[in-house]
């Protein structure tokens, strides 16, 4: 799987839209790009996954360059819930056998009030 | 409600002794992972599971055992060899992957520290 580079850290005014960079310049045509975080102290929550086109849910947008060597996790208006480590993985398809993710150390997300 | 359990939420035990976190997820998920944190850092993956009565090792498999008797079941025994088992253990299942869909739900983790 290829290796992911993010911030360690990153500030966010409560109400304003957080965007976490995320980049992959070694990714190839079959690895998706999973976002995930982690609150303290608790288990890790799927956020959006993608392969190509940018995603949106209910929780977050997921924007994906053309070249798909960066990506953008946008949390449109950001609550002081939203602290959190994000991670950002990449990961090739299995075809049908499931293995592990591979976590770095993401970008601790701090949402100031 | 339907989720992943994980007992107990802390756990101590003497340095010497082997202990198992347990894991169960009424998800109907066919695939369980173990995972290791450390203060600070990412999560490791010590075992995991794509069918019951099979498992394969995972980055840091050495020190720990596990077992899928069941489905629903995937408990990880950390043993007297595992040189530094303080650490905060996931446990975590997906469903059978297909191309859009492969991702993991996480309990809530057992803290283990060892005296």
């Amino acid at each position: 799987d290829a290796k992911t580079t993010q911030p360690p850290s990153m500030d966010c005014a409560e109400g304003r839209a957080a965007n976490l960079p995320c980049n992959h310049s070694t990714i190839s045509g079959n690895e998706y790009v999973y976002w995930y975080r982690q609150i303290h102290s608790q288990g890790p929550q799927y956020i959006i996954h993608g392969l190509k086109n940018n995603e949106t849910n209910e929780m977050a947008s997921l924007i994906i360059t053309e070249d798909r060597k960066s990506s953008t996790l946008i949390l449109p208006h950001a609550t002081l819930r939203d602290t959190a480590v994000y991670y950002c993985i990449v990961r090739v398809d299995t075809g049908g056998g499931a293995d592990g993710l591979t976590f770095g150390k993401g970008t601790h997300l701090i949402i100031q009030p | 409600d339907g989720g992943i359990t994980q007992s107990p939420k802390y756990l101590f035990r003497k340095e010497g002794q082997n202990v198992t976190l347990s894991c169960e997820q009424n998800l109907n998920h066919d695939a369980m992972y173990w995972y290791r944190q450390d203060p600070g850092q990412g999560l490791r993956l010590i075992y995991y599971s794509q069918i019951v009565n099979d498992f394969q090792k995972g980055d840091i498999a050495e020190g720990y055992s596990v077992s899928r008797e069941k489905k629903e079941s995937f408990p990880l025994t950390v043993t007297s060899a595992q040189k530094n088992p303080t650490a905060f253990y996931l446990c975590a299942s997906s469903t059978p992957p297909d191309r859009a869909t492969d991702t993991q739900y996480f309990g809530p983790g057992t803290r283990l520290t060892v005296l």
